[in-house]
């Protein structure tokens, strides 16, 4: 299994509290998602980061922030969690390359927002 | 927008039958499509990929089906056994820039009952 860390696994927090999931890997790969899993909705992209300090939106990125410091590790940051951020958000690396299709996960982080 | 439609949403068979997940693209520019299995409480894991050049690929008793100029792909599960119960996922990769990003499908639960 790919060496993927997500922490918190799970968190409840009410409106309006800052929130930060990070994402520690092992793998030393260059590119590291958020994704968002909700019903109906399938896996949505938060965020993305294409190396140290490199960063991008994705389709959902709308009240989400992310940090990269260090090649291994990746932050998301909820400034002011709302309710319909409530969700579970896996972690995602990629080699890169031919290989940035192939996609490993972590178990994820339920977040409960009241 | 999604750019990758998945269907259907649910599936139930008996063990021993072939579930097919149908999955359609709007992008042709799109060269490398995987598929994702999901099981309850864990993240997503590669399950088998294929690019547009070939029209069928099998890993075990997995089979895609590609169409490339109806831009649809299809996974076909053999023999199906109630351990292959999961969510599953197409996804599509753009060539070129932007190749970093995957696009999802919305997901298929599977269940095979015994």
């Amino acid at each position: 299994d790919a060496g993927i860390t997500q922490s918190p696994r799970h968190k409840v927090t009410e409106t309006g509290t800052p929130v930060t999931l990070r994402c520690h890997q092992t793998e030393n790969h260059r590119y590291m998602y958020w994704y968002r899993q909700d019903p109906g909705h399938g896996l949505r992209l938060i965020h993305y980061s294409y190396g140290v300090k490199d960063t991008d939106k994705g389709e959902v990125s709308d009240g989400y922030s992310v940090s990269r410091s260090k090649t291994e590790d990746f932050l998301l940051t909820l400034e002011s969690a709302t309710s319909s951020q409530t969700s579970v958000y896996f972690c995602a690396i990629s080699a890169g390359g031919r290989k940035n299709g192939e996609l490993f996960f972590g178990e994820g982080s339920r977040l409960t927002v009241l | 927008q999604q750019q990758v439609k998945q269907s259907p949403q649910s599936l139930i068979v008996q063990k021993g039958g072939i579930p097919i997940i149908n999955c359609a693209y709007e992008n042709t520019a799109f060269d490398y499509f995987p598929w994702y299995q999901q099981f309850p409480g864990k993240g997503p894991a590669l399950l088998i990929a294929i690019r547009p050049d070939v029209s069928e690929k099998k890993e075990g008793r997995f089979t895609i089906s590609f169409n490339k100029s109806a831009k649809q792909f299809s996974l076909h599960i053999m023999d199906s056994q109630p351990g292959d119960s999961a969510t599953y996922f197409c996804a599509a990769r753009p060539s070129g820039a932007g190749s970093y990003q995957l696009t999802f499908g919305k997901g298929t639960k599977l269940s095979v009952i015994p």
